[in-house]
């Protein structure tokens, strides 16, 4: 079966311009996660969707991030206003987690988007 | 806060010399561990993980990691490197009252043939 995917690979986009990453989890995982990667910095977790449940958004680093996650499935990471700190690659992952079998908390991380704010 | 640090930063290693990356956590109830690793260009995937039974636990590409409850410490360690094991690694935690992972910085290793 197909993997996370992620889109566009590359973004370049000008300082106050909005832009939109997409993500494509594993057909069937219940959990979706945001994370960004700055050089140097790690992985940054921004948002996570479980379920049906309210996500948890309190690693996004300023109200101009925001996401949602339609039926489920697909989800979008908006950034309004991008400014050049923005940089970095947005990774996706995605985890089927029944909450019983901690067994199945194993993320699935896809390629990332490199973003480029100029 | 729960948190997960990664001591190393940056490793440099010459080929088939011995290899531990450090990682300690802080979750002082039950844990999940993790490694995960990204080789260069490619997505983050899974070393290893620990849920419990053994703590030594034995990932691809012989890697292995030894959870040691008493230091709250979930090393890797790997024998003999290789050139191909040059990536960065990440360790990450889930503790017994979330279901989400903790990552650490990561820790960049270079292996020179």
């Amino acid at each position: 079966g197909a993997g996370v995917s992620q889109s566009p690979s590359n973004k370049v986009t000008e300082k106050g311009k909005d832009v939109e990453l997409r993500c494509d989890p594993i057909s069937g995982h219940t959990a979706l996660y945001w994370y960004r990667q700055s050089l140097g910095q790690g992985l940054e977790f921004l948002i996570y969707f479980q379920g049906n449940s309210a996500p948890d958004k309190s690693g996004l680093p300023s109200d101009r991030f925001s996401a949602e996650r339609t039926g489920g499935s697909v989800s979008t990471l908006t950034i309004q206003r991008t400014q050049q700190e923005d940089s970095a690659v947005y990774l996706c992952a995605s985890s089927f987690q029944s909450g019983v079998a901690v067994s199945s908390y194993e993320q699935y991380f896809g390629p990332g988007t490199r973003l480029t704010v100029t | 806060a729960q948190s997960v640090s990664q001591h190393n930063h940056h490793v440099i290693l010459s080929e088939a010399a011995s290899l531990e990356l450090g990682c300690n956590y802080s979750y002082g109830g039950t844990v999940n561990l993790f490694w995960y690793v990204q080789y260069p260009g490619q997505h983050l995937q899974l070393l290893l993980k620990y849920f419990s039974g053994d703590p030594l636990v034995k990932g691809i590409k012989g890697f292995e990691a030894e959870f040691i409850k008493s230091k709250f410490s979930f090393n890797l360690r790997k024998p003999s490197v290789q050139w191909s094991d040059t990536a960065e690694y990440f360790c990450a935690a889930l503790g017994w009252n979330t279901d989400k992972l903790i990552f650490g910085t990561g820790t960049r290793l270079q292996v020179f043939p």
